[in-house]
């Protein structure tokens, strides 16, 4: 079955200092892979995206993500959050349809000043 | 482009009653997807729609059903509201097929649903 893993539930960062959030998948081909972020009161917004091609992906916002085969993962980062970065992110796979998303648990980011 | 519209965005009801949750999406956009989102389960899929079809289905009571419209609107329902369907619902739309599409959904706030 295929599963999506988010290790980190809740990271604090200091504003200006580097961020990232660990993404972990089973899946048995090729993934489609997603970052999406929600803020408190708010849908999900599309952060980056991979399907296939170069394994780093550039996304809005400054972030970035890379694709590693070998290690099941697609890892999130930024390289200087501001305080406007806090909020949740999820991590997802794509099920075979394009409306179909398996999340992760989420991690919630908390910037500190 | 306005984005995706759900109504309404909270209500309350008690155990028993049904509700049903409207959902608009973004104009040319003929896919619309439901998830679930609580605290406990975080976000679960709980339906696809396409062309009025229902394309995917995911791991949820017969208690939640819903449909499209035409007009690419959708609806849900649950039934018999059970304590654990407080969550919030979200509902997200894409152009599904063609080059428009480019894997992302496009979310809508939410419908809040609290049952006492």
């Amino acid at each position: 079955a295929q599963s999506v893993t988010q290790p980190d539930i809740h990271i604090t960062v200091s504003e200006g200092a580097s961020l990232e959030l660990r993404c972990n998948y089973s899946y048995g081909a090729t993934p489609y892979l997603f970052w999406y972020v929600q803020s408190p009161g708010q849908g999900l917004q599309l952060l980056l995206k991979y399907f296939s091609g170069d394994t780093l992906v550039q996304g809005i916002k400054g972030f970035e993500a890379e694709f590693k085969r070998s290690q099941s993962s697609f890892n999130l980062r930024k390289p200087s959050v501001h305080w406007s970065d806090a909020a949740e992110y999820f991590c997802a796979v794509g099920e075979g349809s394009w409306g179909k998303l398996q999340f992760g648990a989420g991690t919630q980011v908390v910037v500190t000043p | 482009k306005a984005g995706v519209t759900q109504t309404p965005r909270y209500l309350i009801k008690t155990r028993g009653q049904q509700v049903t949750l409207s959902c608009s999406p973004i104009s040319g956009h003929r896919s619309v997807s439901w998830y679930q989102q609580t605290p406990g389960q975080g976000l679960q899929f709980l339906f696809e729609y396409f062309s009025e079809t229902q394309r995917n289905k995911g791991n949820f009571p017969g208690r939640f059903s819903g449909r499209q419209f035409s007009n690419s609107r959708s609806e849900m329902n649950v039934s018999t509201l059970e304590l654990g369907d407080s969550a919030l619902y979200l509902c997200a739309s894409s152009p599904h097929r063609g080059a428009e599409n480019t894997g992302e959904l496009f979310f809508g706030e939410g419908s809040r649903l609290t049952v006492l």
